[in-house]
């Protein structure tokens, strides 16, 4: 089973510059979440979709971050305009919500370490 | 709101011995979700262990287990016969049953496995 996909898995950029993050869920998860991870900290939860809506989003900085799920597979986030303290690692993670099984375990993927100077 | 503390910034533990992680979580649920994930080097964060609030046994996976006190509010990790690979940030996660379920995580515990 293909794990959770994402890309680029490095990028740095200049502060006020614009970055996107993609990310393809497990196939049949409908939970997607991005979590922002700064350096020392625990994931931190910027959203989180079920299918193609958004369940909560309370701690996303809507001014600047700002993330879709079109047709409920994969996800984009976007920053812009970015500043310093968006340096960390984004991480995707997506979840089969059902009855039975493994139904509330996230799986992750790898990340995107984000530098902004 | 949810809230998860691991106390133990670091912790080092010999090769082939058993270290235990703390985590403590405050809520006001009476069912939900605890996890324990491994992150390592690479960031790929990896589920260790899973366990049910509602569960009174203590789930077990191979040489990792927990310690759960719903009471106490207190779900301790437990590696047994240490391997360098466990080496690795290892969080503590909480998640509600209800609603739509939202994952709280502790800072993470940095364990060092000695040759």
């Amino acid at each position: 089973e293909a794990g959770v996909a994402q890309s680029p898995r490095y990028k740095i950029i200049e502060k006020r510059q614009s970055v996107a993050f993609w990310c393809n869920p497990i196939s049949g998860h409908a939970t997607l979440y991005w979590y922002q991870q700064i350096l020392g900290q625990g994931p931190k939860l910027l959203i989180q979709f079920q299918n193609n809506g958004v369940v909560d989003d309370s701690q996303l900085p809507k001014d600047r971050f700002s993330a879709e799920r079109l047709k409920g597979v994969d996800s984009t986030l976007k920053i812009q305009p970015a500043k310093l303290e968006d340096s960390a690692v984004y991480l995707c993670a997506s979840s089969w919500e059902g009855t039975g099984g493994e139904t509330d375990t996230q799986y992750f993927g790898p990340g995107t370490r984000l530098t902004v100077l | 709101a949810q809230t998860v503390t691991q106390s133990q910034p670091e912790m080092s533990v010999q090769e082939a011995e058993t270290v235990t992680l703390s985590c403590t979580y405050d809520t006001s649920e009476s069912d939900y979700y605890l996890f324990w994930y491994k992150q390592p080097p690479s960031r790929q964060m990896i589920l260790v262990i899973r366990q049910e609030a509602y569960k009174q046994q203590n789930a077990t996976e191979n040489r990792f287990s927990v310690n759960f006190q719903k009471a106490a509010k207190s779900f301790s990790l437990k590696i047994s016969d240490s391997q360098l690979g466990d080496a690795a940030m290892y969080f503590c996660a909480y998640r509600s049953q209800g609603g739509y379920q939202k994952v709280t995580f502790g800072i993470g515990t940095k364990l060092q496995v000695i040759p």
